[in-house]
């Protein structure tokens, strides 16, 4: 199954691009890579997902490695908001619908 | 457009109660999730419908918990009995189609005293 890793916890100034990191080495060739965040005491939300190429919409950016073991999460203006655990995510197995949350990366964005 | 929607937001109950969470998925989708989250084991996927059928409940603990989706627009998961190992907070999130992207609701905090 393919597994995430992520650092556990970032720091990032107000005002400034947050990169949030994800390993997924085991990932297989028709996977996505999800991004969600969970702001404390709310369901996680959904940010991001690619394939392939790289994406952005109107919260972030999603950069994938051409090997496709890596990707990096793109916040491009961090506002005090922004802090919350961030979760990559691929899928368990050869089922689309199954998630592996794992512990993500708590961002703390800091005035 | 409406979200997830779930209830109750906050349940505590004695042990051995039974447990009723509720949940209303996003219009016209047709895969609904069951969520469960602790601090030491993070957030895990219990039992997941498609067109209101059960396709994989290999997440649900033990035989105290089950979940129904009577119709499109309504599912719940139960527990009984309930026991102090069952405090969460349970999700429900639903996706368009497979593999689409999930929306979750924002839980329902349960204590089992």
């Amino acid at each position: 199954d393919a597994k995430t890793t992520q650092p556990p916890s970032m720091d990032c100034a107000e005002g400034r691009a947050a990169n949030l990191p994800c390993n997924h080495s085991t990932i297989s060739g028709n996977e996505y890579v999800y991004w969600y965040r969970q702001i404390h005491s709310q369901g996680p939300q959904y940010i991001i997902h690619g394939l392939k190429n790289n994406e952005t919409n109107e919260m972030a950016s999603l950069i994938i490695t051409e090997d496709r073991k890596s990707s990096t999460l793109i916040l491009p203006h961090a506002t005090l908001r922004d802090t919350a655990v961030y979760y990559c995510i691929v899928r368990v197995g050869d089922n689309f619908n199954k998630f592996y949350f794992g512990s993500g990366t708590k961002l703390n964005v800091k005035p | 457009d409406a979200g997830v929607i779930q209830s109750p937001r906050h349940e505590v109950t004695e042990m051995g109660q039974e447990v009723t969470l509720r949940c209303k998925p996003i219009s016209g989708h047709d895969y609904l999730f069951w969520y469960r989250q602790t601090m030491m084991r993070g957030l895990e996927l219990l039992i997941y419908f498609n067109n209101n059928v059960p396709i994989d409940d290999s997440g649900m603990p033990e035989d105290r918990f089950s979940a129904k989706m009577p119709n499109a627009s309504f599912s719940t998961l139960k527990i009984q009995p309930s026991e102090p190992r069952d405090s969460a907070v349970y999700f429900c999130a639903s996706s368009l189609s497979q593999g689409q992207p999930q929306h979750f609701g924002d839980g329902t905090r349960l204590s089992i005293l």
